[in-house]
Formats: structure tokens, sequence, C-alpha cells
């Protein structure tokens, strides 16, 4: 099993520019989520989709975020345009099962920076 | 709103020391808990969950939880801590079918030699 993959690994950006994560769900799982995490403020989640459909968005910053699930296997993340405030990492995670009593398996996440 | 409080943002504790990191959550109906580990640079892997079996959880690295209703708490404990222990600790809450987990703010756990 390959785990959850995400990429890039690392970005450094300029502010106004955009940012592309992406994340490839382990075979099989339902249920993708997408955490933002910094010092000052935790781990938060951003969105969360089951099978396909978004299913709560109300963690998403501002409408410079988007997220989408072209297919069942795969997931974006896009910050457009991008701001400094916006450095973090973010991680992605993926469950069998609305994650209430299933585990998340994490990513090793995508570090963003922007200058 | 259902949440979680980690109390200590850093704990330290000396090899072969006992480990207590805290956590309580916040809400009277019976939630589903979990424990995750952190290490640096990598996403969060799962150490235990609770969800009403048995009251003491058992988890990976020799680490356990205990359920209290009472206290409303699920401290994370181990009895001998170990150098590779070093991390950041997360408890993490849901309450029902469709809520995804809440995270506490995390405790970074130092193992001193």
């Amino acid at each position: 099993d390959a785990g959850v993959i995400q990429s890039p690994r690392h970005e450094v950006t300029e502010m106004g520019q955009e940012v592309t994560l992406r994340c490839k769900l382990i075979s099989g799982h339902n249920s993708l989520f997408w955490y933002r995490q910094t010092m000052m403020r935790g781990l938060e989640l951003l969105i969360y989709f089951n099978n396909n459909v978004p299913i709560d968005d109300s963690g998403m910053p501002e409408d410079r975020f988007s997220a989408k699930m072209p297919n069942a296997s795969f997931s974006t993340l896009k910050i457009q345009p991008s701001e400094p405030r916006d450095s973090a990492v973010y991680f992605c995670a993926s469950s069998l099962s609305p994650a209430n009593t299933g585990e998340l398996f994490f990513g090793e996440g995508s570090r963003l920076t922007v200058l | 709103a259902q949440s979680v409080t980690q109390l200590g943002s850093h704990v330290s504790v000396s090899e072969g020391a006992l480990v207590l990191l805290r956590c309580n959550y916040s809400s009277s109906v019976p939630p589903y808990l979990f424990w995750y580990v952190q290490y640096p640079n990598q996403g969060l892997q799962l150490l235990l969950k609770y969800t009403s079996a048995a009251t003491l959880v058992k988890g990976i690295n020799g680490f356990e939880a205990e359920f209290k209703k009472s206290e409303t708490s699920f401290h994370l404990t181990k009895p001998s801590a170990h150098m590779s222990d070093a991390a950041e600790y997360f408890c993490a809450v849901s309450y029902s079918g469709n809520t995804p987990l809440v995270f506490g703010k995390g405790t970074r756990l130092s193992v001193i030699a």
C-alpha cells in the first residue's frame, strides 16, 4: 500500500502566484480531507469530501481557496492568488468511512512558503 | 461545538520516566476519541482510538489511554519514555456519524537522555 501521496513536498512562491497542491488517496478509500497546519492555529480542517462530493467547506479561509476531486482517487487544493499568510503545511488525509469511527491516513504534507 | 483541550503545549521527560499527555473533551455525549503522533516532517499517524468498546485502550509503541467519562478526559500514558517517542501528539474527537475529526492544538514531547 503506497499510502496517501502528496505533491509537491515543498513549494516556495511569490505573493500573487497560483499554487496547486495535489493528493492521491489510498485505493478504496472514499473520504478525503484537507487540513492546514500552522504554529499559531494548529491543525485546521479546510474541506472534506465523501464519495467525491464536497460535504463541508466551511473551513476554507476565503474565496481564494478551492478544492476539487475530479475522480475517486485524486484531489487538488488551489490557492489563487496566494498571500504570505497562506504559508503553512497542508495535509491531505483519506479514510474508508466518515472519520468519526475510521482511522485517518495522512500524507506527508506540502510545505508552502509564500514570499 | 465539539472540541478537545490539550493541557501543555510542551512536555519534557527524562528517558525511562512516565509519559503523561493530557486531553479533555467537551460534551456530555459519548465521543469517539483518538490520539495521533506526528514525527518531524511527517504526517500524522494513529496511535490509538476509543470507540466505546473498552475504557482502557492500548495503542502502538507501548502507549495507552483511559477514557474517563466523569472527568471528560482521555489522557495518554506510557510507563517508560524512549528517545524515539519525541514527537508532537494530537488528541482528536468526533461525536456523530458524519462529522470529521476535530484536533487539539498538540503537545510536543521532548525526551531527555
